[in-house]
């Protein structure tokens, strides 16, 4: 199957801090989601985004698909950004299930 | 509006025992699937369901079963749980169709313990 690679897989900021999350993927997709796992094991959408660029407040997300990888910016951290981000991409034809990475672990510190 | 419920929210259930898992669904989704997400393996796909009437295999199966007999309700049944069971469950539900993903949205899960 598709293979998702996530990085990195741990990371520390100081609140206020930038940071950049990676995305790759092994083949063609036609689905690409971001999702934040809170501390409460809740998992939120954050981005539905196949290809191209959006931009939601302090997060945004980039996709260049004809080179598989996917990028998540972070500005301006907050303590309540911590948690798990998960990248998650679905194939053509292969159904529509997700396939997810293992994540990036965030942890904010005050 | 709920969107995605599951119920219940957590269960201790002991080797052996017979358990269905429950998910609904109030915004006409065509498809619905059941991940498991165990520690440092992200989530991982059991069964999945394109549309009312049909399901099919994800990539860990074994040792649960699914049915869909209407748009909103996709339970997932344990016949005879194992330890190995143990983990979170997640519901999720989408509009796809055409071979073209659309947004995929996450029920709460269940956070389950087999002993």
């Amino acid at each position: 199957g598709i293979q998702v690679e996530q990085s990195p897989p741990d990371l520390i900021l100081q609140e206020g801090a930038n940071s950049t999350l990676r995305c790759n993927f092994s083949d063609s997709v036609n689905n690409l989601q971001w999702f934040h796992q809170n501390p409460w094991g809740q998992l939120i959408n954050l981005f539905y985004i196949p290809s191209g660029t959006k931009q939601n407040g302090r997060l945004s997300a980039t996709t260049v698909a004809t080179e598989r990888y996917s990028l998540l910016y972070i500005s301006s951290s907050q303590t309540t950004d911590s948690g798990v981000y998960f990248c998650a991409v679905g194939r053509p034809n292969s159904g529509y299930a997700l396939n997810f990475g293992k994540g990036t672990s965030l942890l904010v510190t005050p | 509006i709920a969107g995605i419920t599951q119920a219940p929210t957590s269960q201790i259930l002991a080797a052996g025992r017979r358990m269905t898992l429950r998910c609904t669904q109030d915004m006409r989704h065509n498809a619905m699937y059941w991940y498991r997400q165990d520690l440092g393996l992200g989530l991982r796909l059991i069964h999945y369901s394109n549309t009312a009437g049909t399901t099919g295999k994800g990539e860990v199966p074994d040792g649960y079963s699914v049915s869909r007999a209407n748009t909103d309700d996709f339970p997932l049944t344990l016949a005879s749980a194992v330890p190995s069971q143990t983990s979170v469950y997640f519901c999720a539900s989408s509009r796809s169709q055409g071979g073209t993903h659309s947004e995929q949205f996450f029920g709460p899960g269940t956070r389950l313990t087999v002993l």
